[in-house]
């Protein structure tokens, strides 16, 4: 069955950066495109870019230009997300899905960026 | 960007009523829409793509329709089960967008 796995919950300093993982699995990891969306606790949905893993082309939302970069090792299925510059505004969940779609998602992994 | 516009925000209905939660794009989305459901601290599942599809092993209470910019959701028969969060969105485009959320409870 499709899986995302993704790693654990994250404590960081405001300025430091996060980089999160997503480990896929029960598909052929290339054939989908990885997208990243977060949630800050009680609000919405908030979709952050996107990666096509054969390629390694991505995308993002303009508010996350010049802070994130996504990136893959498909030798182990694994995609990644790291976030730069971070301030209490990015305590948030963070969510890997498969294809923009988003058909499948990871469980989440929680980030807390506080002094 | 495409806004998504989703009414009501929030909802009270009791068990076995009839829900409808639409969904209004600010452009023509090509049936390019979803629907979601999440529960307080898990992450959202599919439940409905391309605007009326049933995702795999979603029960078919639920249910969708619409086209161009306007969509709707609905749940015919009310469960205790469906106690959460719903979401649409669209991806004909980028930046993938998600409509506010209904939340829905039980009255």
């Amino acid at each position: 069955q499709v899986q995302l796995v993704q790693s654990g919950a994250e404590v960081k300093k405001p300025g430091a950066s996060v980089k999160v993982s997503c480990k896929a699995s029960g598909y052929t990891f290339t054939s989908y495109d990885i997208i990243w969306v977060r949630q800050v606790t009680g609000q919405g949905l908030e979709w952050m870019g996107w990666m096509t893993p054969s390629s390694g082309a991505t995308g993002q939302a303009r508010m996350f230009e010049g802070r994130i970069t996504m990136t893959r090792d498909t030798s182990i299925s694994t995609a990644y997300m790291e976030l730069r510059g971070l301030t209490s505004e990015d305590t948030a969940v963070y969510y890997c899905a498969r294809a923009t779609s988003a058909d499948y998602w990871g469980q989440g992994t929680l980030v807390t960026v506080s002094s | 960007d495409i806004q998504m516009t989703q009414s009501p925000s929030s909802l009270s209905a009791s068990v076995g009523d009839r829900v409808t939660i639409t969904c209004q794009a600010s452009q023509d989305i090509d049936l390019y829409l979803n629907w979601f459901q999440q529960k307080p601290g898990k992450a959202p599942t599919l439940l409905i793509y391309d605007a009326s599809n049933l995702a795999t092993g979603v029960p078919s209470r639920f249910s969708g329709s619409g086209s161009g910019a306007d969509y709707t959701f609905t749940i015919t028969s009310l469960q205790p089960d469906d106690i959460a969060t719903y979401y649409c969105q669209q991806y004909v485009d980028v930046p993938v967008t998600f409509g506010g959320g209904t939340k829905v409870d039980i009255k």
